[in-house]
């Protein structure tokens, strides 16, 4: 029973455009939201969160939404560099994070020239 | 600036041997944890620990031992490994409510 689901396994945007990843959730306890970026051969990288109290939150380049009646979470960038080509883990806790992160099975965002 | 530290970063081991990964952090955080990540799967959660002297089981406990004597370590023991821990593990860090900072990564096969 996956928790956390991410349906797109691969994603392909050009440069420059906007890149939507999204993710879905079936446990309504969660309360916080992660997005990391995993380059082969690393650990994941912690890019953005977002707290259950907000609908939305920014930083430069990444910005997360979320819709609680949804279950739903996106990840936009804009705009998509070629250094942004990674997979992208989608991860969820509650209680903000004390008990671990529940995560997605990722998508490979390729960005082409 | 180390953050999170994990060894080996790579390692072999044959059926039925014990070894322990080793996981550091330099942050003062309370709360660390152990994942393993498998071919097309998202990391999955094997333990985790809120503070010196406390932990638990997270998704996927079997057949890994875990404890924390100090704020600063958490080592993951493998009492008698098995063809399916061949995995990647990530060892993770936070205070509560922070960011979740992530190890490099120790790959483990066993044969």
């Amino acid at each position: 029973d996956q928790q956390v689901k991410q349906n797109s396994p691969s994603l392909s945007v050009q440069e420059g455009r906007i890149s939507i990843l999204n993710c879905d959730y079936t446990n309504s306890m969660f309360d916080y939201f992660l997005w990391y970026k995993k380059y082969p051969a690393e650990g994941p990288t912690f890019l953005i969160s977002i707290s259950s109290i907000k609908d939305k939150n920014e930083d430069g380049r990444f910005t997360v939404f979320l819709n609680k009646s949804a279950k739903h979470l996106s990840l936009h960038i804009v705009p998509s560099q070629p250094g942004d080509s990674a997979v992208y883990f989608c991860a969820a806790s509650e209680g903000g994070g004390a008990d671990g992160l529940t995560f997605g099975k990722g998508t490979h965002l390729i960005i082409q020239p | 600036n180390a953050g999170v530290t994990q060894t080996p970063k790579f390692q072999v081991l044959k059926t039925g041997q014990s070894m322990t990964l080793q996981c550091a952090q330099d942050m003062n955080h309370e709360y660390m944890s152990w994942y393993r990540q498998d071919p097309g799967m998202g990391l999955r959660l094997i333990h985790y620990s809120v503070g010196a002297g406390i932990t638990d089981q997270g998704e996927v406990p079997n057949g890994y031992n875990v404890s924390r004597s100090t704020t600063e370590d958490f080592p993951l023991r493998l009492l008698s490994a098995a063809p399916s821990q061949t995995s990647v593990y990530f060892c993770a860090s936070s205070y509560r409510g922070g960011t979740i900072y992530f190890g490099e990564g120790s790959w483990l096969t066993v044969v």
